[in-house]
């Protein structure tokens, strides 16, 4: 079963930046977040992940709260290209390839 | 550097039927996954495997096999195909360590 829970969809306005957020209360201490978003008819496309610390990189931020039992993936000024099925997951990462995704996020960027 | 690649892409067969599906990751990645996809259950985890040998496993019935060759291309066969086998499988490639999987477009498998 998903580690994660997230709403089921959530909607932005183009150019606004979209905040996702993801629960993960029993996230244990060696497990990353990882975000991935899928396109309509297309492969899961990696996003970003992170341990403890805040990240950004090209596409967008993960902010993870001090407890670690929560994130919000974020994407600065979203497009319609954004809209996608977002996948928060839990994983252990290295060589543990063996994701396990739940229902995701629906984002719909409206004009 | 090109993409993984998935053939066929589009596929129509009959129940008890088997098929074979292939991936070709990208060059230099020696970790291949694939996934089942599904309106019902989402994405499951079908195996992984690295230098030939398959390291990870989901929980699907033995029907589901795969295997991978020395040049790092794989293929999953599924034998005596069911209705709930029509699905979207996605394979996914990683480089030596990385944390990333790089995902194919898939074969959309249609069971009859």
């Amino acid at each position: 079963d998903a580690k994660t829970t997230q709403p089921t969809s959530m909607d932005c306005a183009e150019g606004r930046a979209a905040n996702l957020p993801c629960n993960h209360s029993t996230i244990s201490g060696n497990e990353y977040v990882y975000w991935y978003r899928q396109i309509h008819s297309q492969g899961p496309q990696y996003i970003i992940h992170g341990l403890k610390n805040n990240e950004t990189n090209e596409m967008a931020s993960l902010i993870i709260t001090e407890d670690r039992k929560s994130s919000t993936l974020i994407l600065p000024h979203a497009t319609l290209r954004d809209t996608a099925v977002y996948y928060c997951i839990v994983n252990s990462g290295g060589s543990n390839y063996k994701l396990t995704f739940g229902k995701g996020t629906l984002l719909t960027v409206n004009p | 550097k090109a993409g993984v690649t998935q053939t066929p892409r589009y596929l129509i067969k009959t129940r008890g039927q088997q098929v074979t599906l292939s991936c070709s990751p990208i060059s230099g990645h020696r970790s291949v996954s694939w996934y089942q996809q599904t309106p019902g259950q989402g994405l499951q985890f079908l195996f992984e495997y690295f230098s030939e040998t398959q390291r990870n496993k989901g929980n699907f019935p033995g029907r589901f096999s795969g295997r991978q060759f020395s040049n790092s291309r794989s293929e999953m066969n599924v034998s005596t195909l069911e209705l709930g086998d029509s699905a979207l499988y996605l394979c996914a490639s990683s480089p030596p360590i990385a944390d990333e999987q790089f995902f194919g477009p898939g074969t959309r498998l249609t069971v009859l």
